[in-house]
Order: structure tokens, then C-alpha cells, then sequence
């Protein structure tokens, strides 16, 4: 079956740290991977995506890239800003079906 | 941003009392979808739609119906709500088929079930 594990949160980080959250996936097919958004109060918004494998998805200084052999598809960021605070999602949808997949969100607290 | 516009944004409501959430949409997308946000869930998929009075279960349907009457509104009805069923509630649209469309979301319903 389809689906996406990432960390845990929350994660805290001071303003300029580097940052990661961790993403893998199982899936039948080819997937495209996706991170969002979700600032407190809203709907989530699309971050970037990446449709094939050793693609790499970037935006607003976040980058991911799509790593086949390791299932994987992890959001680095040099330099957060408090701004950067709220709650990230990995998900995938496949090819043939049209469903998204989302993972459990991870919390990002940055602190001035 | 895309046009959707969700209804309620809040409810409180009884166990037992029938509850129906509304999504519009104004972008004319094929494919329409209801989430539910839990903490420590993410977001599960509980209907979507492929097209008008075209729709299929996601892994958390029970408890749920859905009708598409129309290109841009999609109605997801509680029948007889459940505690359980106390949540936000997202609708989300799609244009693209297959891998590399994009999912755009609604600013969520919170649902309160007494």
C-alpha cells in the first residue's frame, strides 16, 4: 500500500538554525512526493513537489529532493526564520488513483 | 488562491443530530476531497470525487456520506453524528490526474459533536 512516515514534532529551533524533517514513503508505482504547509488557523498550501526520481523541489528557500533508493524526501531549510513556524506535511499520490497520501505533520517552532 | 469556500466554519451540534458540510468551489476542478485533521493523525482521506455524481470511499468513509450534485459543490453528511467524529474538517480540489497535481485547500470546518 501507499503511505508516509515523518518525524515527530515538535521540533524547536533558534532563528537561523538549519533545519530538517524527515520524510519516507511506501508506494506502488511511481509517486509524486509534496511537502505542505499549514500555517495556525489555515488550510494547508502546497510547498513544493517533485515529480520523479533525483528531482528537486524548492521554495522559499526550502528544498527536498526525491531519493528512490532510500524512499525518501526530506525538507531542509539553512537559515528558518519564525516565520518558517507551523506545521509541515510529506505526502505522495500515485499515478493511477489520483488519492494524496499525507503523513502526521510535524510541528516547527522557531524562536527569536 | 484557489476558490473554496467551506460551511460552516464552526459547528456545535448533539450526538445523534444530522450535520452536513458544504464546499464550493470556483475553479471548476474535476476532483474534490474531504479530510479530517486529528492530532497525531494527519490528515485522512474520507471521500473524494472524480466527478459530478462520481465518488469513491477513502480509508475512513463509515459514518460519512457524500453527494456531488454539481461541479463545485461537494456535501459531506453526517448522519447521525458521533463524538468521534468531532474535528476539522478540510475540503481540498485538484485539477490534474495522476501524479502531478496539486491539491488545493479550503480553510477547514470545526466540528464540535457534544
Amino acid at each position: 500500500g501507499n503511505s508516509v512516515t515523518q518525524m515527530e514534532g515538535p521540533v524547536t529551533l533558534s532563528e537561523e538554525a538549519f533545519l530538517t524533517i524527515n520524510c519516507t514513503y511506501t508506494a506502488t508505482g511511481y509517486p509524486s512526493l509534496f511537502w505542505y504547509v499549514q500555517y495556525p488557523g489555515e488550510g494547508l498550501q502546497l510547498l513544493l513537489k517533485a515529480t520523479k526520481a533525483d528531482d528537486k523541489g524548492s521554495n522559499k528557500g526550502f528544498e527536498a529532493t526525491y531519493r528512490k533508493e532510500t524512499t525518501s524526501f526530506h525538507l531542509e531549510k539553512g537559515s528558518v526564520q519564525v516565520s518558517d513556524s507551523a506545521v509541515y506535511f510529506c505526502a505522495l499520490t500515485t499515478r493511477n488513483f489520483n488519492k494524496f497520501y499525507f503523513g502526521s505533520g510535524t510541528k516547527l517552532n522557531v524562536k527569536p | 488562491d484557489a476558490g473554496i469556500t467551506q460551511s460552516p466554519r464552526h459547528k456545535v451540534t448533539e450526538t445523534g443530530t444530522p450535520v452536513t458540510l458544504r464546499c464550493h468551489q470556483t475553479e471548476n476542478h474535476r476532483y474534490m476531497y474531504w479530510y479530517r485533521q486529528d492530532p497525531g493523525h494527519g490528515l485522512r482521506l474520507i471521500h473524494y470525487s472524480y466527478g459530478v455524481k462520481d465518488t469513491d470511499k477513502g480509508e475512513v468513509s463509515d459514518g460519512y456520506s457524500v453527494s456531488r450534485s454539481k461541479t463545485e459543490d461537494f456535501l459531506l453528511t453526517l448522519e447521525s453524528a458521533t463524538s468521534s467524529q468531532t474535528s476539522v474538517y478540510f475540503c481540498a480540489i485538484s485539477e490534474s490526474r495522476g501524479n502531478t497535481g496539486e491539491l488545493f485547500f479550503g480553510e477547514g470546518s470545526r466540528l464540535t459533536v457534544l
